[in-house]
C-alpha cells in the first residue's frame, strides 16, 4: 500500500517556468514532509523538508507548500532552470520512525 | 565533513549467488538504512541498524541481512539472489531519533 501518492508522473516545462509536484497522503500521524532530487545514476539528495506545524518553507529557489486539512504537500521549484532537470521524490514518516515511505516520483525537464 | 560513501557502485551477480554491499555513515551520524531502488520506483525501505542491531524492517524476506560495525559502517548481504533483486541499493545515515536521512550515491545491483 503506498503511503504517498504523487503526481504529476512526469512534467516538462520551460526554462523560467515553475513546475509544481503534488503529494498526498492518508495517515494524519505522519510529521515529517522532505522532498529529495536524484540524478541519474545517483542517490537522492535531501532538497527541502517541513513540517506540519507551518504551511510554507522556502529555501532558495525551492518552496513547500504544506495543506494539513487536506493531507496534501507539493513542491515548487522558482524560475527554474535546466539544471534542476531530474527525478524528485516526496517522502513521508512518523515520529521517532526510522524509515522514509517515498512516493513513485516525478520526472522534470526544464527545456532551455 | 565526509557524506555517505557506498562500494561497490556496480556489480553483476548470477542468481542464487550472494552479495555484500558496504556503506560508510556520515562523519557524526549513528544510524544507518538500507533502501531498494528498483527502476523508475521510489526507495523501498529494508531495515535499519542502530547501536549495531537491527531496528526496524521493511518487507524484505531474511535473506536481506545487515551489520552495523563499532565506527557506524553498515553491510548489507543478500543471500540466494533472485533476478528481481536487480536494483540500485541505497544506504542513508542519520542521527537516532533525528529524521533527516542522507544518502550515498548507491550501489547498481545486476542479477542474471
Amino acid at each position: 500500500q503506498q503511503q504517498v501518492k504523487q503526481s504529476p508522473q512526469s512534467l516538462i516545462v520551460q526554462k523560467g517556468g515553475i513546475p509544481i509536484i503534488n503529494c498526498a497522503y492518508e495517515n494524519t500521524a505522519f510529521d515529517y514532509f522532505p522532498w529529495y532530487q536524484q540524478f541519474p545514476g545517483k542517490g537522492p539528495a535531501l532538497l527541502i523538508a517541513i513540517r506540519p506545524d507551518v504551511s510554507e518553507k522556502k529555501e532558495g529557489r525551492f518552496t513547500i507548500s504544506f495543506n494539513k486539512s487536506a493531507k496534501q504537500f507539493s513542491l515548487h521549484i522558482m524560475d527554474s532552470q535546466p539544471g534542476d532537470s531530474a527525478t524528485y521524490f516526496c517522502a513521508v514518516s512518523k515520529p521517532g520512525a526510522n524509515n522514509l515511505f517515498f512516493g513513485t516520483g516525478t520526472r522534470l525537464t526544464v527545456i532551455p | 565533513e565526509t557524506g555517505v560513501t557506498q562500494s561497490p557502485t556496480h556489480l553483476i551477480k548470477t542468481r542464487g549467488q550472494q552479495v555484500t554491499l558496504r556503506c560508510s555513515s556520515q562523519s557524526g551520524h549513528n544510524t544507518v538504512s538500507w533502501y531498494q531502488q528498483a527502476l523508475g520506483q521510489g526507495p523501498q525501505f529494508i531495515f535499519q541498524y542502530y547501536r549495531e542491531e537491527e531496528n526496524g524492517r521493511g518487507n524484505f524476506p531474511p535473506r536481506f541481512s545487515g551489520l552495523q560495525f563499532p565506527n557506524y559502517s553498515s553491510e548489507l548481504n543478500v543471500n540466494a539472489l533472485e533476478l528481481d533483486d536487480s536494483a540500485l541499493y541505497l544506504c542513508a545515515s542519520s542521527l537516532q531519533g533525528a529524521p533527516e536521512a542522507f544518502f550515498g550515491q548507491g550501489t547498481r545491483l545486476t542479477v542474471v
